[in-house]
């Protein structure tokens, strides 16, 4: 079993679609960080999360940390939201652990 | 510089010669991470750098690979002997201090024939 898993693995949505992303550790983290990253491109930081909530624009983030999960929600969705979205964890010595990677694609 | 700059942006090279490969982080960055994209793959955690020292190691593959970085700043990546396997995408972060947000380079692509 891989210490971060992310579900689903892939996603196609409406565009207007609201969209959420999950993501489990089973590791002790020091921080969160969600990451997205276009087809050819590099890769970009959403957000970095070591409790509770953070907002961008149309982006939402969220962490429980008791129960050692993420959330990564899109409202409003639109087709350049297209990518992969990656979570990634440090752990306390700060090595950083990714997870699988959930492609999206939202349909116009 | 604006942004994390890595160089070069493509190198091929025949297997069992070694590249380096080089990270210039964001100005006041201290803290520096190499990671590596395999094709078709995930990421892969690499090294880590907190100013010019390397408390973890634990993510490089062989003794073959090694890092460095001076002055708190450029790093450099080395692969020794390179295998077929190695061919990936090397990506550098940093961030302005530790468990700060990562900003990536565009990334080395590798190519070992």
């Amino acid at each position: 079993k891989n210490e971060v898993e992310q579900s689903p693995q892939n996603l196609t949505a409406q565009e207007g679609e609201f969209i959420t992303i999950n993501c489990s550790y089973s590791v002790g983290i020091s921080a969160l960080h969600w990451l997205q990253q276009h087809p050819g491109g590099g890769i970009v930081s959403l957000f970095m999360l070591s409790s509770g909530k953070k907002k961008h624009g149309r982006l939402i983030a969220t962490i429980n940390i008791q129960e050692k999960h993420s959330s990564l929600h899109i409202t409003a969705s639109h087709p350049r939201d297209s990518a992969v979205y990656i979570c990634a964890v440090n752990t306390g010595g700060f090595k950083t652990i990714f997870g699988a990677g959930t492609r999206l694609f939202v349909k116009a | 510089g604006a942004g994390v700059s890595q160089s070069p942006s493509n190198k091929v090279t025949e297997k069992g010669k070694d590249v380096e490969l080089r990270c210039d982080p964001i100005s006041g960055h201290t803290a520096l991470y190499w990671y590596r994209q395999s094709l078709g793959q995930g990421l892969e955690f690499l090294i880590y750098f907190q100013g010019n020292s390397a408390p973890d190691k634990s993510g490089l593959p062989s003794d073959r690979f090694s890092a460095e970085r001076t002055g708190g700043s450029v790093s450099t990546l080395t692969i020794q002997r390179t295998q077929q396997e190695d061919s990936a995408v090397y990506l550098c972060a940093s961030s302005l201090r530790v468990l700060g947000e990562l900003f990536f380079g565009e990334g080395s692509r590798l190519t070992v024939l």
